[in-house]
């Protein structure tokens, strides 16, 4: 299987939370990232959280870890549609590279 | 500031030909990545320059591929002969050279289409 698993696709309404989860297989990854990429655009880093860490809050922004079960998800609080976009979770290996899922496409209906 | 820039944004080919994609990274970043992203799948890992020097490549999928970085300043990374399966999105990202949580900032990538 792929070492960063995410669903694929998630549609919420304005102003609902979305919970975007990934799972992933390398328990040594110190840092675990949430980035998010626009259309024609670039990847734009969220947040990250740090592997001894369990919860993470920034703004709207929620980041729940779970080592035990290598389980990742991010929370957006208030989604509004400009959060429409990619998201990736991401964990940095020890040889400094990132190591991606697939990403979550995520919708928000007006 | 300037980001990290790719050039060209798109690229059409056909099977057989040579492609090459550029990133300029954000001056002073020695930290220099190559990702690939094939038919919405994973963005996986490429190869790893630190100043001019391949620290990682890894994930580089053949010998078709060619990464440089000479000066240590821009990086190309060149495709021949290209096949059908290269076809896909390529970020570049760079990074300060330090503490293992540096912000890697990516570009817009390229996306390369083989026909």
């Amino acid at each position: 299987g792929e070492d960063v698993e995410q669903s694929l696709f998630l549609s919420v309404r304005e102003g609902d939370s979305s919970v975007i989860n990934c799972t992933y297989t390398d328990s040594s990854s110190t840092y675990l990232y949430w980035y998010k990429q626009e259309p024609g655009a670039g990847l734009q880093l969220l947040t990250y959280i740090f592997s001894n860490m369990d919860m993470k809050q920034d703004q709207r922004l929620t980041v729940l870890l779970n080592k035990k079960d290598k389980h990742l998800s991010l929370r957006i609080a208030d989604t509004q549609t400009g959060d429409s976009a990619i998201y990736f979770c991401a964990g940095l290996t020890g040889r400094r590279a990132l190591t991606f899922g697939s990403g979550t496409r995520l919708q928000v209906q007006p | 500031e300037a980001g990290v820039t790719q050039f060209p944004s798109h690229s059409v080919i056909e099977k057989g030909q040579t492609v090459t994609l550029r990133c300029d990274p954000i001056s002073g970043h020695d930290n220099l990545y190559w990702y690939r992203r094939v038919m919405g799948k994973e963005i996986k890992f490429l190869l790893h320059f630190v100043k001019e020097s391949k620290q990682d490549e890894s994930g580089m999928p053949n010998n078709r591929f060619l990464a440089e970085r000479t000066g240590g300043t821009y990086s190309t990374l060149k495709v021949q002969p290209a096949e059908l399966e290269d076809s896909g999105v390529y970020f570049c990202a760079s990074s300060h050279l330090g503490q293992e949580n540096t912000e890697a900032f990516f570009g817009q990538g390229t996306r390369l289409t083989v026909v």
